[in-house]
C-alpha cells in the first residue's frame, strides 16, 4: 500500500539556519504530495503541495520539489525563524491507489532557538 | 480560501455524557469530510469518512455507535461522542476535501483547528 517515510527528528536549529526535512514515498501511479504544519495546540495547516513530477510547491519561504525519480518531496527553508517551530507532516493522496485516504508520515518536530 | 472551522475548540464533560463537535467548510462545499483523532506526540489517526447524504464509512476498530457522524449539508459534518469516558479524551480534528483541476481533478484536504475533549 501507499506509505510516507519522513525523518522523525526532533530537529533543533538556531535561527537563520538552513532546514531540510526529508520525505520519501511509495505510491501507486502519480500521487499528489503535501506538507502540512501543526503549531502547538492547533490543527493542521496546508503548507504547500505539488501534483505532478518536477512541480515545486512553495509558501512562507518553504519549498519542496516533487521528484518522481527518487520518490521524494523534501521540505527546505533557507533561513528558519523561531516562529517556524512546529511539527511538519509529509502526506500523499494517490488517485490510483483505490483509496481516498490521506497517507501521513509520522511527523517531524522542529524547534528553532533564538 | 479553503477555510475549515470546528466548534467547540475545547470541551470538558462528565463521564457518561454525549458531546457534539461541528466541522464546517466556510468558503467551499465539501461532499466528503474526514474525522481524525490525534494522541499526544503522534500522527493523525483516521476515524471515519463522512459523506454528505449518506452513511459514514468507519475505519477498522472505530465503534460507529460510539462515534456518530452526520453530514447533513455540503458544509457541515458533526461528530457526536456518545456516553463519553475518560479514554475518549483526545484531540479531534476534521478535514474537508476540496477539488481543483490540474490536468486532472486533484483533491486537497483542508483541516480544522481541532477540538480538545477532556472527559472527567
Amino acid at each position: 500500500g501507499d506509505s510516507v517515510t519522513q525523518m522523525e527528528g526532533p530537529v533543533t536549529l538556531s535561527e537563520e539556519a538552513f532546514l531540510t526535512i526529508n520525505c520519501t514515498y511509495t505510491a501507486t501511479g502519480y500521487p499528489s504530495l503535501f506538507w502540512y504544519v501543526q503549531y502547538p495546540g492547533e490543527g493542521l495547516q496546508l503548507l504547500l503541495k505539488a501534483t505532478k513530477a518536477d512541480d515545486k510547491g512553495s509558501n512562507k519561504g518553504f519549498e519542496a520539489t516533487y521528484r518522481k525519480e527518487t520518490t521524494s518531496f523534501h521540505l527546505e527553508k533557507g533561513s528558519v525563524q523561531v516562529s517556524d517551530s512546529a511539527v511538519y507532516f509529509c502526506a500523499l493522496i494517490s488517485p490510483q491507489g483505490g483509496s481516498e485516504k490521506l497517507v501521513f508520515g509520522k511527523g517531524t518536530k522542529l524547534t528553532v532557538n533564538p | 480560501g479553503a477555510v475549515v472551522s470546528q466548534h467547540p475548540s475545547w470541551v470538558i464533560c462528565k463521564s457518561g455524557t454525549s458531546v457534539k463537535i461541528e466541522c464546517r467548510s466556510l468558503d467551499f462545499q465539501a461532499t466528503t469530510m474526514f474525522w481524525y483523532r490525534q494522541f499526544p506526540k503522534q500522527s493523525l489517526m483516521l476515524m471515519a469518512t463522512s459523506n454528505e447524504g449518506s452513511k459514514a464509512t468507519y475505519e477498522q476498530g472505530v465503534e460507529k455507535d460510539k462515534f456518530l457522524i452526520n453530514h447533513a449539508s455540503l458544509t457541515l459534518s458533526t461528530l457526536t461522542v456518545t456516553s463519553a469516558h475518560p479514554e475518549d479524551s483526545s484531540f479531534y480534528i476534521c478535514s474537508a476535501r476540496d477539488w481543483e483541476y490540474r490536468g486532472s481533478m486533484r483533491e486537497t484536504q483542508y483541516f480544522g483547528p481541532g477540538t480538545r475533549l477532556l472527559v472527567l
